[in-house]
């Protein structure tokens, strides 16, 4: 079945940097976008960005423009995120997501999700 | 503060028949297809509704989306207990040009 799996929870000092994994089994990775959003303790989902698997674009919401890296390995059918000087308020859970053609806000499915805890 | 508006709560009986209101402009949700995504306690999202009121196999047909204009809406009909989650909209936003999510609107069985 189609499947996203991710790296487990880290946990990093302010002004650190993090990678979380998202690795697909199921489907054609290269045929589908994975987009990244993340969930503060309590809150709503934030989008970061998404990175087309095939050409290796990428699309950064502007919050995360100067901080954000996503990459993409096909030969693992492995997405990447890496999120740099990180600040107490990234403490949050990241999910990465399956993204629908076009401009589609429809993912599916999600990983897990990796708790990435800041404090000093 | 979400782009898209949505109530924070709502309430219904098992049986009952409830719907969430999820409001945005014409960036997002007035030109583009709306999804609506359910988040059980401790887990991640899970895809709903698609293109406004289409559900991927899997999904009961107790649930269904609709829009008109500016807003969209999410209506469960024979309420069950584990429908208890928090449910949360989101559209395209050519503005921003990437995915806007509401702020949730979390839904007790009594």
């Amino acid at each position: 079945q189609v499947q996203l799996v991710q790296s487990g929870a880290e946990v990093k000092k302010p002004g650190a940097s993090m990678k979380v994994s998202c690795k697909a089994s199921g489907y054609t990775f290269s045929r589908y976008g994975i987009t990244w959003v993340r969930q503060a303790p309590g809150q709503g989902l934030e989008w970061m960005g998404w990175i087309s698997t095939n050409s290796e674009s990428t699309n950064y919401a502007q919050k995360f423009q100067d901080r954000v890296t996503m990459t993409a390995d096909t030969s693992t059918t492995t997405a990447y995120m890496e999120l740099r000087n990180l600040r107490s308020d990234d403490t949050a859970v990241y999910y990465c997501a399956r993204k629908g053609f076009g401009s589609s806000s429809q993912f599916d499915p999600w990983g897990q999700g990796t708790l990435v805890s800041v404090s000093s | 503060q979400s782009v898209l508006t949505q109530p924070p709560s709502a309430s219904g009986t098992p049986g009952q028949r409830v719907s969430f209101s999820c409001s945005g402009s014409s960036s997002n949700i007035g030109s583009k297809t709306v999804s609506w995504y359910q988040q059980l306690p401790g887990a991640a999202p899970k895809l709903l509704i698609y293109g406004n009121n289409q559900r991927p196999s899997g999904v009961p047909d107790r649930f269904s989306g609709s829009k008109s204009g500016t807003s969209a809406s999410l209506a469960i009909s024979g309420l069950q207990s584990e429908d208890e989650a928090e449910y949360f909209c989101a559209a395209w936003d050519d503005g921003l040009n990437g995915p806007v999510f509401g702020g949730g609107t979390k839904l007790t069985v009594l």
